[in-house]
């Protein structure tokens, strides 16, 4: 069974610049939330997805924005890019909205 | 909103007991969860509370009192790979989302 898969592992990019991270959910999954990571802090939600559509959203602004397809994996986008954007971005899978969820490697983004 | 609050910091000896606390107060609760992250890495699932008590996992127990707003994860028999961040987090009932606290640092001496 393979876990949940994240591209790429490490981006570098500029203030303004536009960025999409991806994520393969675990097999059977339905549902993909995405967190950011800020160094030494907790995960901060940013928005679930469930059967392609947006099932809950953090305090992000619109510039964070996302996408299910048919086979559940998912993209972030986020445009305009900010110096406080660096982060590590989690994508997390699970069964279905209320069951536990697994993580993926992440992908560091570097905002210079 | 959602306040949860862990120690930064905890150094413990290998062979020894550790336990983290975690204090939360949020606007609606649906279970609490304790995840363990290696440095560069992802948080990986160790525990789930949804009723009071007490669940045992081997060498990691967690405690939650609802009424409280309290969770402990107690780590027995410390192994140097021990060393790492855990992070509490509590599930809204409604969207099902996490919100994390900002980890505790465990750091095993030998």
């Amino acid at each position: 069974e393979t876990g949940v898969t994240q591209s790429p592992t490490h981006l570098i990019k500029t203030r303004g610049q536009q960025v999409t991270l991806r994520c393969s959910s675990q097999s059977g999954h339905n549902t993909v939330s995405w967190y950011q990571q800020a160094l030494g802090q907790g995960p901060q939600f940013i928005f679930q997805y469930y059967r392609e559509e947006e099932n809950g959203r953090g305090n992000f602004p619109p510039r964070f924005s996302g996408l299910q397809f048919p086979n559940y994996s998912s993209e972030l986008n986020v445009n305009a890019l900010e110096l406080d954007d660096s982060a590590l971005y989690l994508c997390a899978s699970s069964l279905a909205a209320n069951n536990e969820q697994f993580f993926g490697p992440g992908t560091r983004l570097t905002v210079l | 909103g959602q306040n949860i609050d862990q120690p930064t910091e905890m150094t413990a000896t290998e062979g020894a007991i550790v336990q983290i606390n975690c204090t939360y107060q949020t606007s609606g609760f649906n279970g609490l969860f304790w995840y363990q992250q290696h440095a560069g890495e992802a948080p990986t699932f160790l525990s789930y509370n949804v009723l009071d008590g007490l669940e045992e996992k081997g060498r990691f127990s967690s405690f939650l009192s609802r009424s409280k707003g309290y969770s402990y994860l107690l780590l027995k028999e410390l192994q140097m790979k021990d060393s790492a961040s855990y992070l509490c987090a509590v599930r809204s009932p409604n969207d099902y989302k996490l919100s994390f606290g900002a980890g505790t640092t465990v750091t095993v001496r030998a």
